[in-house]
């Protein structure tokens, strides 16, 4: 069984400045992939990044990055140069080859940003 | 990139009647799509794995006489909530799954229905 676990309900980030997300997930499979999910105001789900579980080289896309740390189960997920489009809440996902493609979503973090 | 689309986008419905909400892949093929339940405030549970040509993989916990699934075509899923109750009330996601090469395949979302029981 997969678990994700999001311990911040709520972050306020001033914009232009950086923000970490935290996420922590439990599987015993070794075959994974881990996700982080962008949910505007529209509802439409929108995929920021995905990590391979056996690539110890972070993921990056822009503005946004993991620091993603196996040994301890957790993938973070930072955004740089905040921008007031990055409001929205944010998933982190898992999904184990064993689960054909079934992803396993965390409870949410809202992003706030300030202008 | 693929777009999966839904229809209706929201619904309103007398309790006990059924609902069917439409979820297609507008570009490619899904042999296999997902639909999630979303509570407000909330994250994404998934309900069932849908399957074309196949019975629907239900989740543990979700009636599937309750929540009817239908594969129809490579591009067609369709959830029918049956007997709707104000429980049912709810965001309806679904998702398509792009087969490529590797695992995984790229899951791409559709916009959500909001249902709404009186």
């Amino acid at each position: 069984a997969q678990t994700v676990t999001q311990s911040q309900p709520e972050m306020s980030v001033q914009e232009a400045e950086t923000v970490t997300l935290s996420c922590t997930y439990d599987t015993s499979e070794s075959d994974y992939y881990l996700f982080w999910y962008k949910q505007p105001p529209s509802r439409q789900m929108i995929l920021v990044i995905r990590q391979e579980a056996y690539k110890q080289q972070n993921a990056t896309e822009n503005r946004f990055s993991v620091n993603f740390q196996k040994a301890a189960k957790s993938f973070s997920l930072k955004i740089s140069d905040s921008q007031l489009g990055d409001a929205a809440m944010y998933f982190c996902a898992s999904t184990i080859k064993a689960a054909g493609n079934k992803l396993t979503f965390g409870g949410g973090t809202r992003v706030l940003v300030k202008p | 990139g693929a777009v999966v689309s839904q229809h209706p986008s929201w619904v309103i419905c007398k309790s006990g009647t059924s609902v069917k909400i439409e979820c297609r892949s507008l570009d490619f093929q899904a042999t296999t799509m997902f639909w999630y339940r979303q509570f407000p405030k909330q994250s994404l549970m998934l309900m069932a794995t849908s399957n074309e040509g196949s019975k629907a993989t239900y989740e543990q916990g979700v009636e599937k006489d309750k929540f009817l699934i239908n594969h129809a075509s490579l591009t067609l899923s369709t959830l029918t909530v049956t007997s709707a109750h104000p429980e049912d009330s709810s965001f309806y996601i679904c998702s398509a799954r792009r087969p490529g090469t590797s695992f995984p395949d790229t899951q791409y979302f559709g916009p959500g229905t909001r249902l709404t029981v009186l």
